[in-house]
């Protein structure tokens, strides 16, 4: 079926060192993608999104990748810090007129001192 | 600046019992959602308001009604509560319609059925 999902649920990194947590997608309609961070006892918080039209959009210490010709999608986090140890979730919206973001299970990042 | 407030945090009800999670954002956002978060599963869209006095369906609806009678506010009524409910719910908004804007979380309601 259609599914979000994740190559690893646990990945640990030295601090200092670039962390890349990857997503794969079965949809080739979707049209929207977006990283979510979750610490323990929070929410999700936004961390970036990316349009079908893009391979690829940097923000601040964070690069979202997309590749459609093998449904993949990255978060690459530079200069990885404890505060960056939290479970990341990859989400899609299949396609326009759907309103949900179907999301995966989740990767949690580990970031050794 | 709160963004989204839930409340209650924490929660136990027995089956059969009601209640109602109250959901509140001061981001002035037309878009409001519940979700639902479970082991393994991710979050799962529950239902969703593209405005004041609106509401529509999302993924998993069955059990749960929503009412967004003031565009700040979205409540999730749980009328005859089941175990199968045990869950961590979020509330969430956005600026415009998924895929155009990101949706911004509150930090849960943790749900427990017995």
């Amino acid at each position: 079926g259609e599914s979000v999902g994740l190559h690893l649920p646990t990945l640990s990194v030295q601090e200092g060192d670039n962390s890349i947590i990857n997503c794969a997608y079965s949809n080739s309609a979707s049209d929207y993608f977006i990283w979510y961070k979750q610490e323990s006892g929070k929410g999700p918080q936004f961390i970036i999104d990316i349009r079908s039209n893009m391979d690829k959009r940097q923000g601040q210490r964070v690069t979202v990748l997309l590749n459609k010709t093998v449904k993949h999608l990255s978060l690459q986090i530079a200069a990885t810090q404890p505060g960056d140890s939290a479970v990341y979730f990859c989400a899609e919206k299949m396609g326009t007129g759907r309103r949900a973001l179907t999301f995966g299970s989740g990767t949690r990042l580990q970031v050794q001192p | 600046n709160a963004g989204v407030t839930q409340t209650p945090k924490f929660r136990v009800l027995k089956t059969g019992q009601s209640m109602t999670l109250l959901c509140a954002q001061d981001m002035n956002h037309e878009y409001m959602y519940w979700y639902r978060q479970d082991p393994g599963m991710g979050l799962r869209l529950i239902h969703y308001s593209v405005g004041e006095g609106t509401t529509a369906k999302g993924e998993v609806p069955d059990g749960y009604n929503v009412s967004r009678l003031k565009k700040q506010n979205f409540l999730l009524g749980l009328e005859s509560a089941a175990p199968s409910q045990t869950s961590v719910y979020f509330c969430a908004s956005s600026r415009q319609g998924t895929g155009a804007s990101p949706l911004h979380f509150g930090n849960g309601t943790r749900l427990t059925v017995t």
